[in-house]
């Protein structure tokens, strides 16, 4: 069973156009996040959500929009698109293991070009 | 804004080497985490510490946190083909959910 699952897996598409990228986990946890990857590999976090209540925003342009309808799954829809944004975005969901200690699980991650 | 430098940023070696990767920062963090990732695919975690000067084994691989719990270095003994991949090492900000990702090293083992 997939722990963390990602629609698409690729999604092309034009500048301009509106897209969103679904999230779902099944490992029960209380927080997901979204993250994006550059060219040069480099994980940056973009979002997250703690009990579908936004608690990390960072520096995104508010073209990016997240949503969770509940606390299994975390959507990221995108409107505007452009070409800056082609990346890979990965979904990723963590729980408290113990005290102080987080362990994180990432989705396999959506290719997004923009063209 | 946090940092985490990784070094090296690639690293091409033999079947059979050892080698250590190195995850430094300026900053404190609560926890660090190590993670590799094969292409197409997500992060995977493969260990987290906590307390400085902390060691943890996982087969061949050793993970240290600095004394300080700025720095880390992840060391592979006898490295196989399958050891490649991005690894990736992430603070955690204290007090919350934030993790900073490294810049990443690529390791190649050639068989």
């Amino acid at each position: 069973d997939t722990a963390v699952s990602q629609t698409p897996k690729y999604l092309v598409t034009q500048m301009g156009n509106d897209k969103s990228i679904k999230c779902e986990q099944n490992l029960g946890h209380d927080t997901m996040y979204w993250y994006k990857q550059d060219s040069k590999k480099f994980l940056k976090i973009m979002f997250s959500y703690n009990n579908k209540e936004l608690i990390i925003n960072e520096t995104v342009p508010n073209r990016f929009s997240p949503k969770s309808p509940d606390k299994a799954h975390l959507n990221l829809h995108i409107n505007s698109l452009e070409l800056g944004d082609s990346a890979v975005y990965f979904c990723a969901s963590s729980q408290v293991v113990t005290s102080g200690i987080f362990e994180q699980y990432f989705g396999p991650g959506t290719r997004l070009t923009v063209t | 804004t946090q940092l985490l430098e990784q070094s090296p940023q690639f690293l091409s070696i033999q079947e059979g080497e050892n080698l250590t990767v190195y995850c430094n920062s300026s900053s404190v963090f609560s926890s660090l985490q190590w993670y590799r990732q094969e292409p197409g695919e997500g992060p995977v975690l493969l260990v987290t510490v906590v307390t400085g000067g902390e060691v943890k084994k996982l087969k061949r691989l050793t993970f240290q946190f600095g004394d300080a719990r700025k720095d880390s270095s992840l060391h592979i003994t006898a490295a196989q083909p399958g050891d490649t991949g991005l690894y990736l090492c992430a603070g955690k900000q204290h007090g919350t959910y934030k993790y900073i990702f490294g810049t990443g090293t690529r390791l190649k083992v050639l068989a």
